[in-house]
């Protein structure tokens, strides 16, 4: 299995809901990723966890919380988005925060932001 | 600080014809290099990658790469592309020298297949 499902494909939300996007992977990979994706554009890294530990955060604003609940599971918790959040949410993996494993992404969460 | 410079943003191609999307890189250290494609509404799929060894790379659904240090550069290239082959194309590289650093995406070329 080498795949990396995320949840929701499509979210709508107001600037003061709360809202979580979720991803899984089962490959034993200890690397999880999440990217944002705006249109036209290449992925921008937000965040890395390593061995469910954070260990880089792109200077990302605290309204994006990330959570690794555990090896498999990996969250982005949102509150108090604003308009200009709205975009493709990609969740990758790898085996280790080593940058010549590949990374397997998900196919993505958009986001609209009203 | 690495960078990866992808010479066009689209390259309209016609079926059954070759095709070449540069890649170029700026870096004085050795680098990891990949190739990944974004299939319309989808994520990422890795293409091929450079760690060492030979220069020339072969990757999936007939794609191959090579390596020029001396020109910094990564081209990707196929012999005959097909209509399924309508994506974005993303170079990316990351420090070998720092194996924890993370990977730097190039802004992408759009492959447009003509009929």
């Amino acid at each position: 299995d080498t795949e990396v499902t995320q949840t929701p494909k499509h979210l709508v939300m107001g600037m003061t809901n709360k809202k979580s996007l979720k991803c899984e992977q089962h490959m034993g990979h200890r690397a999880m990723y999440w990217y944002k994706q705006k249109a036209k554009k290449p992925p921008e890294l937000m965040f890395v966890y390593s061995y469910e530990k954070l260990s880089i955060n792109e200077s990302v604003p605290s309204r994006f919380s990330p959570e690794c609940p555990n090896s498999s599971l990996l969250n982005l918790h949102l509150h108090a988005l604003q308009p200009e959040d709205s975009a493709l949410y990609l969740c990758a993996s790898s085996q280790g925060a080593v940058s010549s494993y590949e990374q397997y992404f998900g196919p993505g969460t958009r986001l609209t932001v009203t | 600080a690495q960078s990866v410079t992808q010479l066009d943003s689209q390259v309209p191609v016609f079926e059954e014809a070759p095709v070449e999307l540069r890649c170029n890189y700026s870096s004085s250290v050795s680098v990891y290099l990949f190739w990944y494609v974004q299939y319309p509404n989808q994520g990422l799929q890795l293409l091929l990658k450079y760690l060492s060894g030979s220069t020339l790379v072969k990757g999936i659904n007939g794609f191959e790469a090579e390596f020029n240090k001396s020109q910094t550069s990564f081209h990707l290239r196929k012999p005959s592309v097909h209509i399924s082959d309508t994506a974005e194309y993303f170079c990316a590289v990351s420090d070998r020298e720092n194996r924890d650093d993370k990977i730097i995406f190039g802004k992408g070329t759009r492959l447009h297949i003509l009929p």
